[in-house]
């Protein structure tokens, strides 16, 4: 079976914590990517970042980093002085390489407090 | 300019009656695709086209029609609204290759009244 699970409903954060979203996923796949999206109240998803299977390198991005742990099957998001734009719903995801299709999470609702 | 754009970005209707929400992608990309987003924000794939192929079928019921008059363009029609319908419809496109890139278009609100 194919899934991603973000066990995480919703957060809730005071304006410059620091936060990490969970993203574990199940595949069988050796070749797949997984990929992270942002969903403010506007509702539009906006990509993050894609990882292919064959790069576990961690990624930074000015506030934001990626731990990708094949070994674990996790692929978590950090946000590191949270700010209150970065409230939103966040979706990890899992692209099989055979199909094309996005196989996401539940999403996870962040929300940060001034 | 948008590269991924679909029409109307709001629509509500009735039950019972037929709609269309249109897509287009301005990106080049093969693939194309219609996901659906509950009340819920769970979203999954209803559909898939490559080059003008169906090639993903995520067992939706046949009163949804996907039509792909060319690659750049994927249409999803949708006979005899009911309540369960309304949701957020999403489009989206993508190329495989080393760039492998996933663009989403803004989505199209769906009520049914």
């Amino acid at each position: 079976a194919q899934k991603v699970t973000q066990a995480q409903t919703e957060i809730s954060v005071v304006e410059k914590e620091d936060v990490t979203l969970d993203c574990v996923y199940e595949t069988r796949d050796t070749t797949y990517y997984l990929f992270w999206y942002k969903q403010p109240p506007s509702g539009e998803l906006v990509f993050l970042i894609r990882r292919n299977s064959f790069d576990e390198q961690n990624e930074i991005s000015g506030r934001y980093s990626w731990n990708f742990q094949k070994s674990t099957s996790s692929f978590n998001f950090t946000i590191t002085a949270s700010q209150v734009v970065d409230s939103a719903v966040y979706f990890c995801a899992l692209s099989p390489s055979n199909t094309g299709k996005l196989i996401f999470g539940q999403g996870t609702t962040l929300q940060v407090k001034p | 300019d948008t590269a991924v754009s679909q029409t109307p970005k709001y629509l509500v209707t009735q039950m019972g009656n037929d709609k269309s929400i249109k897509c287009e992608q301005n990106l080049g990309h093969d693939t194309m695709y219609w996901y659906k987003q509950d009340s819920k924000k769970f979203l999954k794939i209803m559909f898939s086209y490559n080059n003008k192929e169906l090639i993903i079928n995520e067992t939706v019921p046949n009163r949804f029609s996907p039509k792909s008059p060319d690659k750049a363009h994927l249409n999803l029609h949708i006979n005899s609204l009911e309540l369960g319908d309304s949701a957020v419809y999403f489009c989206a496109s993508s190329q495989r290759g080393r760039n492998y890139g996933y663009t989403f278009g803004s989505g199209t609100r769906l009520t049914v009244v």
